[in-house]
């Protein structure tokens, strides 16, 4: 099992490009979520979702969208990237049992976005 | 939305020092959960809390739910190299994780 694989992993955006990241789980997981993480502010949740087909708004969803067409993947999109958008972002997924249990946040290994 | 300070936002150790770090929030929490990150990696849980004055182990790292249920405390004792990296507290709710600050450990050989 690959658990929760992100792509890219590193990518430069110019001003006002808009790129897609792609999250997929191959665990069956119900939950997924889209973090970002930028210095002395720890991982802050921008979008969310429970199910295939929803979605919805975290701490801080301005300029991001988001879908979740099939329950393995979540995307993020940026339509015009802005340099206050520069950070790690971190997709996990969890099952409905983890949340009731222990909280068993999968995270994958993170994309480090640059927009100059 | 609920802040969650850690501190502090930085140590710096030697190899074989114990460590203590805190997270307070000015809400009451029914769970208190601690996550560390590796370099370059997603973090990953260590330990998670779910009453007022719980004590929990995970090897040498031992998690304390505060009686007041607003902070947690977590220590690692005879810090190795491996324990580098960022511990996070966060609290659970509403569907969703919310993390705390972070606290980044380095050891200095």
């Amino acid at each position: 099992n690959a658990g929760v694989t992100q792509t890219p992993k590193f990518r430069v955006l110019k001003t006002g490009q808009s790129m897609t990241l792609l999250c997929a789980q191959d665990m069956n997981h119900e939950y997924m979520y889209w973090y970002r993480q930028d210095p002395g502010m720890g991982l802050r949740l921008i979008h969310y979702s429970v199910g295939e087909g929803t979605t919805a708004k975290g701490e801080v969803p301005d300029g991001y969208n988001v879908s979740r067409l099939k329950k393995q993947n979540f995307l993020l999109g940026l339509e015009s990237a802005a340099p206050s958008q520069t950070s790690v972002y971190f997709c996990a997924s969890s099952t409905f049992i983890s949340q009731a249990l222990n909280y068993g946040y999968t995270f994958g290994s993170g994309t480090r976005l640059t927009v100059v | 939305g609920q802040q969650l300070n850690q501190s502090p936002q930085s140590m710096f150790i030697q190899e074989g020092e114990d460590v203590s770090m805190n997270c307070t929030s000015s809400s009451i929490f029914n769970t208190w959960l601690w996550y560390k990150q590796d370099p370059g990696e997603g973090p990953v849980l260590l330990i998670a809390l779910y009453k007022a004055g719980e004590l929990t182990s995970n090897g040498r790292l031992t998690a304390q739910f505060g009686i007041t249920r607003k902070d947690s405390f977590l220590n690692i004792s005879a810090s190795i190299p491996s324990d580098v990296g960022i511990y996070f507290c966060a609290r659970f709710g509403n569907e969703k994780l919310t993390f705390g600050t972070g606290t980044r450990l380095t050891i200095i050989p």
